[in-house]
Order: structure tokens, then C-alpha cells, then sequence
């Protein structure tokens, strides 16, 4: 079964703090995304990053960074954290197929005051 | 531009009742379509797809999924719901040549006792 874990379910940190959350996957896909899902607005695509070292902006990247040197692993980083960031963060991978199903990690919940 | 509407942010069935959370999607070529559930505080798993061959697909706990392409529709049903079925759903469309998958608003399923 394809794992993908987050580094962390739940994350409070201060408005100005520098956040990174980690995203590792153990199957090998070429393909990583991260979401924000917040209600109402449902899933959100920061970045998304198609190999190792490259990365491309989704529909919401202002406010954030990503980083990918493995292809295993696949960070997300908040340069200044703002109450406006306060949301679930969802990690996702999938394969290099013609179907591009996406696997997700449990979520990270991160509360910003 | 692909796009995906899933109608009823929020549906409610009685316990035992057929559950129906529909999706239509706009494409220019033939898709594929997924549908994703979660629970609360979880990240999403998916509960079945369709590339190509046949039109119903069945996926997990007891849930199967149509698609019609003239209807351009993908909807979700289940013949008898069950309390543990409460969850928010999600419909997703790509059309293979992105990397990324096109999502719905979501829609959240309550059960009633």
C-alpha cells in the first residue's frame, strides 16, 4: 500500500515564525502536491513539484515555499506564518501514469496566533 | 478549462436510505474521475475511479459510481447508508495530460439515526 505520512497531525505556532512541514511518501512517485482545505473553499493547490528539484505554483502559492532535494520527500515552508495561514495542510504524491491518482497523507492541522 | 461541480455542499439521509451525491464535470476530452472521501480530521482515500471500459464502477464500503458521457456526469451512490458513511466526499476529474487533478467543492453526507 502506498504510505504517505506528514510530520506532524496537529501544529500551533506563533504569527512571524518560520513553519516547515514535511511530507514523505515510500512509493517511488514522481509527483507530490500540497492542498490547504479550508470550509467552504475546499482543496487548494499551493505547489506541486513533478521531479526532485523542481517545483511549479499552484493556485494559492503567496505566503508559502516548498522544497523538494529527494524525491521522497516534499516540504512546505512558511517563510512568516500569519493567522490567515491558520488551516488543514494536506500532502498528496501520485505516479507518472496517464490516470494521475493522487494518494494523501493523514493532514496537518496548523493553528496560527 | 476543466471544471467540477458537485451539487449540495451539504446532503442528508436517513440511516438505511439510498445515498445519491452527484457530480458534472466540463472536459474536452474523454476523463478520468475520481471520487475521494474523508473523515474527519483525516486526509482523503479513494473510494473508486474511472479510466476507461466500464461505466459503473464500484469502489469501496459498498459504493459505486457511473459515468455518462452525455450526461457529462459522475455520480455517487450507495444503496443503504450507514451511520459510519458521514464524511465529506469529494469528485475529481483529469484528463490525463496534467499533473494535477481538478477538484469539486466537496459535499458533506449526515446520516440520520
Amino acid at each position: 500500500d502506498v504510505k504517505v505520512t506528514q510530520s506532524s497531525r496537529y501544529l500551533v505556532k506563533r504569527t512571524g515564525e518560520k513553519v516547515f512541514l514535511e511530507c514523505v511518501q515510500d512509493m517511488d512517485h514522481e509527483n507530490m502536491f500540497w492542498y490547504r482545505q479550508d470550509p467552504g473553499l475546499g482543496l487548494r493547490l499551493i505547489y506541486f513539484s513533478y521531479d526532485v528539484k523542481m517545483k511549479e505554483k499552484g493556485d494559492i502559492p503567496e505566503g508559502y515555499s516548498v522544497s523538494r532535494e529527494k524525491k521522497e520527500r516534499f516540504s512546505l515552508i512558511l517563510e512568516s506564518a500569519s493567522t490567515n495561514q491558520t488551516s488543514m495542510y494536506l500532502c498528496a504524491s501520485s505516479p507518472l501514469t496517464r490516470t494521475y491518482e493522487q494518494y494523501f497523507g493523514p493532514g496537518t492541522r496548523l493553528t496560527v496566533t | 478549462a476543466q471544471s467540477v461541480t458537485q451539487l449540495g455542499s451539504h446532503v442528508s439521509v436517513s440511516e438505511g436510505a439510498l445515498v445519491l451525491l452527484r457530480c458534472n464535470y466540463s472536459s474536452s476530452v474523454p476523463p478520468y474521475l475520481f471520487w475521494y472521501v474523508q473523515y474527519p480530521n483525516q486526509g482523503l482515500q479513494l473510494l473508486l475511479k474511472y479510466t476507461t471500459g466500464a461505466t459503473l464502477v464500484k469502489g469501496i464500503n459498498g459504493f459505486e459510481a457511473e459515468f455518462k458521457k452525455s450526461e457529462t456526469s459522475f455520480h455517487l451512490t450507495k444503496p443503504s447508508a450507514h451511520m459510519s458513511d458521514a464524511a465529506e466526499y469529494f469528485c475529481a476529474v483529469s484528463d490525463g495530460s496534467h499533473y494535477q487533478l481538478i477538484w469539486g467543492a466537496g459535499t458533506k453526507l449526515i446520516i440520520k439515526p
